[in-house]
């Protein structure tokens, strides 16, 4: 069953390094996004992507942070200065449609800001 | 933004009775929820979902519930089962609108 992939599983970083999450998403999706959920609270949307072009986004994805879908297959976010605040774990997902229809998703990436 | 309210941050369960988790939404322009399932260390995966149009949406042991005028949905699991302990995450969309989720609820199923 195809699925959505993200790498790192856990990364670790300093204050301030630049973060580079990667996410494959499922190969005939149109419509791709990222989530995030600090410990213990609930799952916040950050950004949704659509044909090469950020569709929405939230007040979290401020200028820290940015996507890109660089060869047709992979979907990354970076955040250029990461803040201790940044510490989550960070969700790729994708779908077919952007209404009515469920979003699928990766097993997340662990971001810890020391 | 507490557009998807999960009050109930936990619920436990004796296996083989129901399991109900509620979620209430406050913007009338959601037209399609979703419930989604959540193991620790996994990404949320898809339950269930229900069109605004309709009030009740069942596959297997899950029924999802929907009353509009008071934009409240629930999950009924029946029979639960110790496999089903996870957080459970209410999520709505509308048309140009982001998915919404709500803060989950942990539901604990005892043997």
């Amino acid at each position: 069953e195809p699925e959505v992939t993200q790498t790192p599983s856990h990364q670790v970083t300093q204050m301030g390094q630049e973060v580079i999450l990667r996410c494959v998403p499922i190969s005939n999706h149109l419509y791709f996004y990222w989530y995030r959920q600090i410990l213990g609270q609930k799952v916040e949307f950050l950004v949704s992507f659509y044909n090469n072009e950020i569709s929405e986004k939230s007040e979290i994805f401020d200028d820290q942070f940015s996507v890109e879908r660089p060869d047709g297959s992979n979907f990354t976010l970076k955040i250029r200065s990461t803040k201790l605040e940044d510490s989550a774990m960070y969700f790729c997902a994708s779908s077919t449609t952007s209404f009515g229809g469920e979003l699928f998703f990766g097993e997340g990436s662990r971001l810890t800001v020391l | 933004d507490q557009q998807v309210k999960q009050n109930s941050p936990s619920l436990s369960v004796q296996e083989g009775r129901i399991s109900i988790l509620n979620c209430d939404y406050t913007n009338s322009m959601f037209d399609y929820f979703l419930w989604y399932k959540k193991y620790p260390a996994e990404g949320p995966t898809f339950l269930i979902s229900i069109s605004s149009i309709k009030d009740k949406n069942e596959d297997g042991r899950f029924t999802v519930f929907l009353n509009k005028s008071a934009k409240h949905l629930s999950l009924h699991i029946v029979p639960s089962q110790p496999g089903d302990s996870a957080v459970y995450f209410c999520a709505a969309q509308g048309r140009g609108f982001k998915t919404i989720f709500g803060a989950g609820t942990r539901l604990f199923v005892k043997a």
